[in-house]
């Protein structure tokens, strides 16, 4: 039990349209990072927040964009949905540097 | 710029046998290296990091993953293989930040009996 939690686990949804994903961090973790997991492929680094500012992104468009709250939970918005963007995403929290991963919410988009 | 390549997609073992799973990094900067391993519709769990301290490893399961240098080289091996083994196994190398964790593309373990 790693103690990052993810909702919602499934969502489908349609091109053009936009998502919001959630993650509630470990118990005193101060950092939140995504990652994006393609069908057969290594976990892809989307961005990283320290108490609530972004501190380090991966190669996605600005469509992508995130929250970090005071209680150090964390969202993953994407706008304008593309079929390419279904995938399972992944949320890590940690604080001395160690991911704790949590399960992942799966993203179909049609 | 970091990278790892993690050769075989796919290693097939018998229970009992030796898991060798081969990863490959690339740095500019001492690596910080991590094998993780994530089970059917999970997330990923950490089985062991290098750090730049011993250069011999030891895991969670029995895993251990020795740091050779001079072949660029983070290879995972377990003695003796057990059905639960069977997973996609995943190598990561630290980006030079210190912000994000590059993963190779991943190796699925089969293991029968």
């Amino acid at each position: 039990e790693t103690g990052v939690t993810q909702s919602p686990t499934h969502l489908i949804k349609t091109r053009g349209q936009q998502v919001t994903l959630r993650c509630s961090s470990q118990s005193g973790h101060n950092t939140v990072s995504w990652y994006q997991q393609a069908l057969g492929q290594g976990p892809q680094f989307i961005f990283q927040y320290y108490r609530e500012e972004e501190n380090g992104r991966g190669n996605f468009p600005p469509r992508f964009s995130g929250l970090q709250f005071p209680n150090y939970s964390s969202e993953l918005n994407v706008n304008a949905l593309e079929l390419d963007d279904s995938a399972l995403y992944l949320c890590a929290s940690s604080f001395t540097g160690e991911l704790f991963f949590g399960e992942g919410s799966r993203l179909t988009v049609l | 710029a970091q990278s790892v390549t993690q050769l075989g997609s796919h290693v097939s073992v018998s229970e009992g046998a030796l898991v060798l799973l081969r990863c490959n990094y690339s740095s500019s900067v001492p690596p910080y290296l991590f094998w993780y391993v994530q089970y059917p519709n999970q997330g990923l769990q950490l089985l062991l990091k290098y750090t730049s301290a011993a250069t011999l490893v030891k895991g969670i399961n029995g895993f251990e993953a020795e740091f050779k240098k001079s072949e660029t080289s983070f290879h995972l091996t377990k003695p003796s293989a057990h059905m639960s083994d069977a997973a996609e196994y995943f190598c990561a190398v630290r980006n030079q930040a210190g912000t994000a964790l590059i993963f190779g593309k991943g190796t699925t373990l089969s293991v029968s009996s």
